[in-house]
């Protein structure tokens, strides 16, 4: 993978507000899709994965993410967010090569602010 | 150990001095990974490692950071010469070798160069 992009680096929204974070990819080949998440002062957690298979991946906290190959995309969505879900969130990507892998990109983090 | 652990925790130095951190990996887990996070920002990519070789090194910052590791098993990151612009959440992260490849982050060392 070359790059991750996340458009947003702030996104408010309010409570019980459906909310999508962009993420966007650039690499030549074949690639893995992880949405992390970081909440106030602790470390990074796994949101959920893409590694083949069905494009819609459902993750913890009733968040999903849809790839698409076309548009080497890979938002994350949620219908309903909680004051809980605020949080950092970060895309990352690596390149599937066989049996073996490439680094674990990180995007730069979308800063989701859910508000009362 | 049951998750990747990172220590110290926190660290406070003085600038020039030199400081080494630690990382422990989920044991089985061969490649591993540190990324820098500045106060606000993303994460910024500096090493990886493949069992006890390192195949990209291209994010170390400078000469004064250095890494390496012993087997498959404990990292260090070593800052010579520490300066303030150093100063930063250090974070580990380790996954399996192949197939999925999900990283497992420890808790990270928070450094502070005063």
């Amino acid at each position: 993978a070359q790059s991750v992009t996340q458009l947003d680096s702030q996104v408010p929204v309010f409570e019980e507000a459906p909310v999508e974070l962009r993420c966007n990819y650039s690499s030549s080949v074949s690639v893995y899709l992880f949405w992390y998440v970081q909440y106030p002062n602790q470390g990074l957690q796994l949101l959920l994965k893409y590694l083949s298979g069905s494009t819609l991946v459902k993750g913890i906290n009733g968040f999903e993410a849809e790839f698409n190959k076309s548009q080497t995309s890979f938002h994350l969505r949620k219908p309903s967010v909680h004051i809980s879900d605020t949080a950092e969130y970060f895309c990352a990507v690596s390149d599937r090569r066989g049996t073996s892998y490439d680094k674990v990109i990180f995007g730069p983090g979308t800063s989701l602010s859910v508000i009362p | 150990g049951a998750g990747v652990s990172q220590s110290p925790s926190n660290k406070v130095t003085e600038k020039g001095k030199d400081v080494e951190l630690r990382c422990d990996p989920i044991s089985g887990h061969t490649a591993l990974y540190w990324y820098r996070q500045r106060l606000g920002q993303g994460l910024e990519f500096l090493i990886y490692f493949q069992g006890n070789s390192a195949p990209d090194k291209s994010g170390l910052p400078s000469d004064r950071f250095s890494a390496e590791r012993t087997g498959e098993s404990v990292s260090t990151l070593t800052i010579q010469r520490t300066q303030q612009e150093d100063s930063a959440v250090y974070l580990c992260a380790s996954s399996y070798g192949q197939g999925a490849v999900e990283a497992f982050f420890g808790q990270g060392t928070r450094l502070t160069v005063v």
